[in-house]
């Protein structure tokens, strides 16, 4: 089983500013299997990033993700207010699907 | 654009067995491409993948929990379920159903998710 990481547990940061969210893992993660969603309180998550840096339908160009072997990063250039929410990254190349446990990115 | 939605008990007893029923409109359950996936989340904590089925009834688990879950689906009626069996407080969570969209390399990632549906597990 891969395990994910993500640390810090929370970021704080102003609207405008640029965030950089890491997630370690447990062993090298093959074929690009990783993704990144974005979930606010009492909603579901939503699909950001997968195959680590192509974006989802819909998702603005400010969020990027990049990385390779055990070491990846969710990055949003500029924050705007709807981006503070918490962020986590998963793995889902080969069963069991594992999350990491999350970024919160809350407003400093 | 198809929606998912979670029904089912919000209250099980413990050692009871937990069941929900994950509801798909506006699209085709029965569609070759995609999975159809069970996730939990206990209040403040992360995202836990239960297991999942295809439309041909093929099924994986989260070993975790393997030993207690059972996913099925009826494509006539268009939704999926999720059993857990011998349920404990550890079990209390927020329940979501969720599409996976076939990648290449047979993979999937959760494009639709359901709204949610929290089941306390208390006598």
């Amino acid at each position: 089983e891969i395990v994910l990481t993500q640390s810090p547990g929370t970021l704080s940061l102003s609207p405008g500013e640029r965030a950089t969210l890491p997630c370690r893992a447990s062993q090298s993660v093959s074929g690009s299997y990783l993704a990144w969603y974005q979930q606010k309180p009492g909603l579901a998550p939503r699909l950001l990033i997968y195959g680590v840096s192509s974006r989802a339908t819909g998702i603005p160009d400010r969020f990027s993700g990049s990385g390779s072997g055990t070491d990846f990063t969710l990055t949003i250039t500029r924050l705007e207010p709807e981006d503070f929410a918490v962020y986590y990254c998963q793995y889902y190349g080969s069963s069991p699907l594992t999350f990491g446990g999350g970024t919160k990115v809350e407003i400093k | 654009q198809v929606q998912l939605q979670e029904s089912g008990p919000g209250l099980v007893k413990p050692s009871q067995t937990l069941s929900l029923t994950c509801i798909v409109s506006g699209g085709s359950i029965s569609s070759g491409s995609y999975f159809w996936s069970w996730i939990r989340q206990p209040a403040g904590k992360g995202l836990e993948w239960i297991g999942r089925i295809h439309s041909s009834g093929s099924t994986v688990y989260n070993p975790s929990l393997k030993s207690r879950v059972t996913i099925s689906i009826d494509t006539s009626k268009i939704h999926f379920s999720l059993n857990l069996s011998s349920v404990t407080a550890a079990d209390t969570a927020v329940y979501y159903c969720a599409r996976g969209a076939i990648v290449p390399g047979g993979n999937y990632i959760f494009d639709i998710w359901g709204q949610g549906t929290m089941v306390t597990v208390s006598s």
